[in-house]
């Protein structure tokens, strides 16, 4: 069965340092979404790419978030400088075209901030 | 502004038992409704999904009620089984090809034997 891949599934860093995820989404899936899911709550949109271009980042923190998917397959998020409360569940999620609606997520990359 | 609001937090339910799990939201834009299913360090899943056009939906041992009146929708697991020990949000969609979904705060389903 074809899965979302992401890396590193953990990441322990200090404040202020930079931290970077990647995610390689199902094959020929269009759509990317990149999820933030803190401890005890559901995923919130990040962003959202269609092939290369990036379609919401309305919840994108931009100041210190930046995701970029520059052949329209995989994908980086990295986060510069890291913050205490930026310690989450970062998923990546693919859909198979557009107008479908399920969401493949991977497994997530947990990071925490010390 | 917390658009899909999941409760219970938490919930207990003994092997054979129904679990319930409730939602309500706030946008009648909303037009797809999915539930997610989630094991300790995995991403979710979908598990099922309904659409405001009809009351129910079930497969398997899990069940959709939607009120479309009351913007209420809720997952109905039949005889429990430790197996379903997970956590499940609900979520919704707007209409268009974002697939955006916004997801409640999620349930953590304990089912003991």
């Amino acid at each position: 069965e074809a899965e979302v891949a992401q890396s590193p599934r953990y990441k322990i860093t200090e404040k202020s340092q930079a931290v970077a995820f990647w995610c390689d989404p199902i094959s020929g899936h269009a759509t990317l979404y990149w999820y933030r899911q803190i401890l005890g709550q559901g995923p919130e949109l990040l962003v959202q790419f269609q092939d290369e271009s990036v379609v919401d980042d309305s919840q994108l923190p931009k100041d210190r978030f930046s995701a970029e998917r520059l052949k329209g397959v995989d994908s980086t998020l990295k986060i510069q400088p890291a913050e205490l409360g930026d310690s989450a569940m970062y998923l990546c999620a693919s859909r198979r075209e557009a107008g479908a609606n399920v969401l493949t997520f991977g497994a997530g990359s947990r990071l925490t901030v010390l | 502004q917390q658009q899909v609001k999941q409760s219970p937090q938490s919930l207990i339910v003994q092997k054979g038992g129904i679990s319930i799990i409730n939602c309500a939201y706030e946008n009648t834009a909303f037009d797809y409704f999915p539930w997610y299913q989630q094991f300790p360090g995995k991403g979710p899943a979908l598990l099922i999904a309904i659409r405001p056009d009809v009351s129910e939906k079930k497969e398997g041992r899990f069940t959709i009620s939607f009120n479309k009146s009351a913007k209420q929708f809720s997952l109905h697991i039949m005889d429990s089984q430790p197996g379903d020990s997970a956590t499940y949000f609900c979520a919704a969609s707007k209409p268009g090809n974002t697939g955006k979904l916004i997801f409640g705060q999620g349930t953590t389903l304990q089912v003991k034997p």
